[in-house]
């Protein structure tokens, strides 16, 4: 079992560009987490998807955050155009129906 | 809006020291509280709880629940400086299909040699 794949592992870019992060879920997992983690907020719950569905994306702070779920084993969160503010580690969870969430290794997001 | 407030927000012990960390919540229409474990990478699952007065253990690890006080406390024993870590909260809602976590801040755990 690899777990949850992240790519990349660190991304740092110049705030106005296109930032797009990964996501490899456990083989089998129906439910997909995208949550962003900083220390004034802590983890917060961006969007999840369930067999390849998005069912809330209340946490999407804004329109320039997309995500997006083309099949069961793969995950994008695009943000564009990218801030500042918008640094955190990016971390996407998997599980099976209503188990414990298994945390990819995360992506850590620098924007200058 | 669930609400999930862990203390304190920061501990530094000696090895050896017993650990209590707090975990004060509210949710509508509770189902489950969780504890991770996160280090300098991903959180990692430790304990998953449903039901007041019953004690999960791991080894030196110890949690329980307490359904009308809305808390649950995470108790290490013995500790020692692998237990050095940023330890989390989250509760569940039982809303439908509704699969949202909601974590605490988080109380980071300093375990001095």
């Amino acid at each position: 079992d690899a777990g949850v794949i992240q790519s990349p592992r660190h991304e740092v870019t110049e705030m106005g560009q296109e930032v797009t992060l990964r996501c490899k879920p456990i083989s089998g997992h129906d439910y997909l987490f995208w949550y962003r983690q900083t220390m004034m907020r802590g983890l917060e719950l961006l969007i999840y998807f369930n067999n390849n569905v998005p069912i809330d994306d209340s946490g999407m702070p804004e329109d320039r955050f997309s995500a997006k779920m083309p099949n069961a084993s793969f995950s994008t969160l695009k943000i564009q155009p990218s801030e500042p503010r918008d640094s955190a580690v990016y971390f996407c969870a998997s599980s099976l129906g209503d188990s414990t969430r298994n945390f990819g290794p995360g992506t850590r997001l620098t924007v200058t | 809006e669930d609400k999930v407030v862990q203390s304190p927000l920061s501990l530094v012990v000696h090895e050896g020291d017993t650990v209590t960390l707090n975990c004060s919540y509210e949710v509508t229409n509770f189902r489950s509280l969780l504890w991770y474990k996160q280090e300098k990478k991903a959180p990692t699952f430790l304990f998953m709880l449903t039901s007041s007065g019953i004690e999960k253990k791991s080894g030196r690890l110890s949690s329980i629940l307490d359904k009308k006080e809305l808390f649950s406390i995470l108790n290490i024993t013995a500790t020692q400086t692998g237990d050095s870590a940023v330890y989390l909260c989250a509760v569940r809602n039982s809303g439908g299909s509704n699969y949202k976590l909601t974590f605490g801040k988080g109380t980071l755990l300093t375990v001095n040699p």
